[in-house]
């Protein structure tokens, strides 16, 4: 059965503390890796799409990672703004067909 | 405005009456999904639609149904509303190979 698991649950950042939330996934066949952020009241935005380990996207102070059994997202030097909750998604390439399975997610907090 | 829409963005109801959530996309995106999100379970798959007239089970289906007769129109119906149903409920939608967009959601209450 596919599964993601993100960890921590939360994270609080003092402004400028650089971290990484970590998505652990088992799919029989990875077809896509998916970051998203979510601030209350809103849907998820999309953040990055990974497809095969190895491979890094970057925007702004967030970079993602992807290895054949997890991706980290970092965070160097974090804002406030950038409190939010993050989630991570995949799709399986042996279902033939493109659900997203997501993760819990990552309840991150940057204090001023 | 391209994107997606949800439509009531809040809705109480009553045990037991019928309710529907409209899910409307301007991207001709192949796929549409509904997932709901409740606290320490995240978001879950309900149903999903890989192109007009073909719908399939998600994780949680029961009590809802789903049809697709247009690309763009999505909607998700609660036959007969518990109050297990109350919820924050997404739609998305997807060109299929890549990243899923969603809407802002539908805050659900069930009394």
């Amino acid at each position: 059965e596919d599964q993601v698991t993100q960890s921590p649950e939360a994270l609080r950042l003092q402004e400028g503390e650089s971290s990484s939330l970590n998505c652990s996934y088992t799919v029989s066949g990875l077809r896509g890796l998916f970051w998203y952020r979510q601030d209350p009241g809103k849907g998820p935005e999309f953040l990055f799409t990974l497809y095969s380990a190895g491979e890094e996207k970057e925007k702004e102070r967030l970079k993602a990672t992807l290895t054949k059994k997890e991706s980290f997202l970092h965070i160097t030097a974090p804002k406030p703004e950038d409190s939010a909750t993050y989630l991570c998604a995949v799709t399986n390439l042996a279902s033939g067909t493109y659900k997203y399975i997501f993760g819990t997610g990552t309840r991150l907090k940057v204090l001023a | 405005d391209a994107g997606i829409t949800q439509s009531p963005r809040y809705k109480i109801t009553e045990t037991g009456r019928q309710v529907t959530l409209m899910c409307h996309q301007t991207w001709s995106h192949s796929y549409m999904f509904w997932y709901r999100q409740d606290l320490g379970h995240g978001l879950r798959l309900i149903y999903y639609s890989a192109a007009a007239d073909i719908t399939d089970k998600g994780e949680v289906p029961d009590g809802y149904v789903v049809s697709r007769s247009k690309t763009e129109n999505f909607p998700l119906t609660l036959e007969s509303a518990t109050r297990s149903q109350t919820s924050v409920y997404f739609c998305a939608s997807g060109g299929g190979r890549s990243e899923a967009f969603f809407g802002q959601g539908t805050r659900l209450t069930v009394v």
